[in-house]
């Protein structure tokens, strides 16, 4: 069965530092990843995704993810924190075929000035 | 513009009385999906919709029931709501069911007495 963990459930950084957060996920067959962001009082928007071709993906507001397959994992990174990327952010698969993404528990960004 | 509408955004009931959160989009997509959001747990998938009148469980289906009559449509409908299922809600809706972005409603956030 095709899971999703991401690795802490609150990350604190400092403003204009590396952003760095974990993603690791489990399935039997090549899958689709997904990052999404969640701020306040707001529905998930799509920040990036990896289907297939280039492994390293780019997002918007300057996110971007790499997909390593022999590592099962899809970090998502930005060179630089800015206050507004303060908000929830969750890693997704969906399997080819399948009828349904898996979301992992997400992980709050709090971003200090 | 595109969106997926749902309504009420907030709601607090009383256990036993019958309620339905609605949930529209304007992009013509075919596949829509209702999930709800609970701390540390993530988005767990409840029902979904391939097209119109074909619908199936996610992976928390008991205590709720949806049709899918119209393809703009998917009402999410608690007959006889508890307190288990205070929650936030999430109407989704994409273009295809792998690849495909999925675009989320604002939230809908019930609370069952």
């Amino acid at each position: 069965a095709q899971s999703v963990t991401q690795l802490g459930s609150h990350v604190s950084v400092s403003e204009g530092a590396l952003v760095l957060l974990r993603c690791n996920y489990s399935s039997s067959v090549p899958p689709y990843l997904f990052w999404y962001v969640q701020y306040p009082n707001q529905g998930l928007q799509l920040l990036l995704k990896y289907t297939t071709g280039a492994t390293l993906v780019k997002g918007i507001n300057g996110f971007e993810a790499e997909f390593k397959k022999s590592e099962t994992s899809f970090h998502l990174t930005k060179p630089s924190a800015h206050m507004s990327d303060a908000a929830e952010y969750f890693c997704a698969v969906s399997l080819t075929g399948g009828f349904k993404t898996i979301f992992g528990a997400g992980t709050r960004l709090f971003v200090k000035a | 513009e595109a969106q997926v509408t749902q309504n009420p955004r907030y709601l607090i009931t009383v256990t036993g009385k019958k309620l339905t959160v609605t949930c529209s989009q304007n992009m013509n997509h075919e596949y829509m999906s209702w999930y709800r959001q609970d701390p540390g747990l993530g988005l767990r998938q409840i029902y979904y919709s391939m097209n119109v009148e074909v619908t199936d469980k996610g992976d928390v289906p008991e205590g709720y029931k949806v049709s899918r009559k119209e393809k703009r449509n998917f009402p999410l409908i608690l007959e006889s709501p508890s307190p288990n299922q205070t929650s936030l809600y999430f109407c989704a809706s994409s273009l295809t069911t792998q690849t495909g972005e999925l675009f989320f409603g604002e939230g809908s956030r019930l609370t069952v007495l």
